[in-house]
């Protein structure tokens, strides 16, 4: 069965420092890849995705993401985060109409 | 704006109750699905409906009813409410099963007392 790993429950950044939010997945394929993001009381917000081709792909909000097979990994970066990005990110995979979300990531921005 | 539409916003309910939660979307998006969120658990899928005139059961079924009314509309209905139920309803739509990504509504706070 096909996973999603976020090994970072909480992070917490300086405003203006960069940013990488890890993402792992376990599946034989290469999936399709998402990261989303939510407010608090909002619902997710599709930041970005992977399909195929290049690996390095560019999001809403200054966000990108590098799909790296051989580590099964979809991390996701931000060079210069804002006070405003503090909210809780998740990564999805997607394989045969199924998807799993992971349980998310809380990003915490210091003034 | 374009988007996914869900009602009510917040909702509580005593056990044994009945409710359903409307969902609806003006993308013409071809699926559509009911998800719940909670702390530690992360996001569970209820029911899918991978285009008009189908559903299937998700990860989490059980005391959970859905109808996909037409294209636009996809409704959750909980017939006798118990405490577990409560969560953070949310319901999402894709062009079709898992191509694009998915367009998520703002959610429903339901609480069962």
């Amino acid at each position: 069965a096909q996973s999603v790993t976020q090994p970072d429950i909480h992070i917490t950044v300086s405003e203006g420092a960069s940013l990488e939010l890890r993402c792992n997945y376990s599946y034989g394929a290469t999936p399709y890849l998402f990261w989303y993001v939510q407010s608090p009381g909002q619902g997710l917000q599709l930041l970005l995705k992977y399909f195929s081709g290049d690996t390095l792909v560019q999001g809403i909000k200054g966000f990108e993401a590098e799909f790296k097979r051989s580590q099964s990994s979809f991390n996701l970066r931000k060079p210069s985060v804002h006070w405003s990005d503090a909210a809780e990110y998740f990564c999805a995979v997607e394989h045969a109409g199924k998807s799993t979300f992971g349980d998310g990531t809380t990003l915490t921005v210091k003034p | 704006n374009a988007g996914v539409t869900q009602t009510p916003k917040f909702q509580v309910l005593k056990t044994g109750q009945s409710m359903t939660l409307q969902c609806a979307q003006d993308m013409n998006h071809n699926s559509m699905y009911w998800y719940r969120q909670d702390p530690g658990m992360g996001l569970r899928l209820i029911y899918y409906s991978a285009s008009e005139g189908t559903t299937d059961k998700g990860e989490v079924p059980n005391g959970y009813n859905v109808s996909r009314l037409n294209k636009r509309e996809f409704s959750l209905r909980l017939e006798s409410a118990a405490p577990s139920q409560t969560s953070v309803y949310f319901c999402a739509s894709s062009e079709s099963r898992g191509l694009g990504g998915y367009t998520f509504g703002s959610g429903t706070r339901l609480t069962v007392v």
